[in-house]
């Protein structure tokens, strides 16, 4: 059972463009949603994240958008580069002592043309 | 600061084989956790410890144990090794210090196959 289901599988994206990677949960006692992002041979490291009581969170090129009643968040990335080309991971985790417990998407395989 | 090491970084085993996988930190983190990675599946959270000597289930924990006996370490254990556990595993760990700041930081990962 997939409680947190992320979409597409697969992305391309020209130099300059937008990516856009949505995720959907299913679990309402989730209250922290990160984004991470993982290269080839590398553990996955935290890209931004955000809490439930905001429905924006933009650092530099990157924006988390969140709705709270669809159980919905995504991933904006403005001005993509080919540095981006990475797998994208959405997460989500509830409260107390389960924080750093992460249900995690499927991942978004990341590529962008020069 | 060397922050989360997994060692070995490569193993590969025969069906039944044992081997343990091994991950530190220097980081004074509280809590630490393994997850194994697959495609189309993200990662799946394995087992996880919130402190020293205390252990607990994640997600997909059979035919795992673990073990944390120092803070700065913990032991993923495979007694029987099956074709199934063919996967990428990650060590992380994490100190949540308050509410909004959970980052957990990955090791390198350990890519096991077993034949």
């Amino acid at each position: 059972q997939q409680q947190v289901k992320q979409s597409p599988q697969s992305l391309i994206v020209q130099k300059g463009g937008i990516s856009i990677i949505n995720c959907a949960y299913e679990n309402t006692a989730f209250d922290y949603f990160p984004w991470y992002q993982q290269f080839p041979g590398k553990g996955p490291a935290l890209l931004i994240a955000i809490r439930p009581d905001v429905s924006e969170k933009k650092e530099g090129r990157f924006t988390i958008s969140f709705n709270k009643s669809a159980k919905q968040f995504s991933l904006h990335i403005m001005d993509s580069q080919p540095g981006d080309s990475a797998t994208y991971f959405c997460a989500a985790s509830k409260g107390g002592t389960s924080y750093g417990k992460l249900t995690f998407g499927q991942g978004t395989i990341l590529t962008v043309h020069p | 600061n060397a922050g989360v090491t997994q060692t070995p970084k490569f193993r590969v085993l025969k069906t039944g084989q044992s081997m343990t996988l091994l991950c530190a930190q220097d980081m004074n983190h509280e809590y630490m956790y393994w997850y194994r990675q697959d495609p189309g599946m993200g990662l799946r959270l394995i087992h996880y410890s919130v402190g020293e000597g205390t252990t607990a289930k994640g997600e997909v924990p059979d035919g795992y144990n673990v073990s944390r006996l120092k803070k700065q370490n913990f032991l993923l254990g495979l007694e029987s090794a099956a074709p199934s556990q063919t996967s990428v595993y990650f060590c992380a760990s994490s100190y949540p210090r308050h509410r909004w700041n959970t980052e957990a930081f990955f090791g390198q990962g350990t890519r096991l196959t077993v034949v």
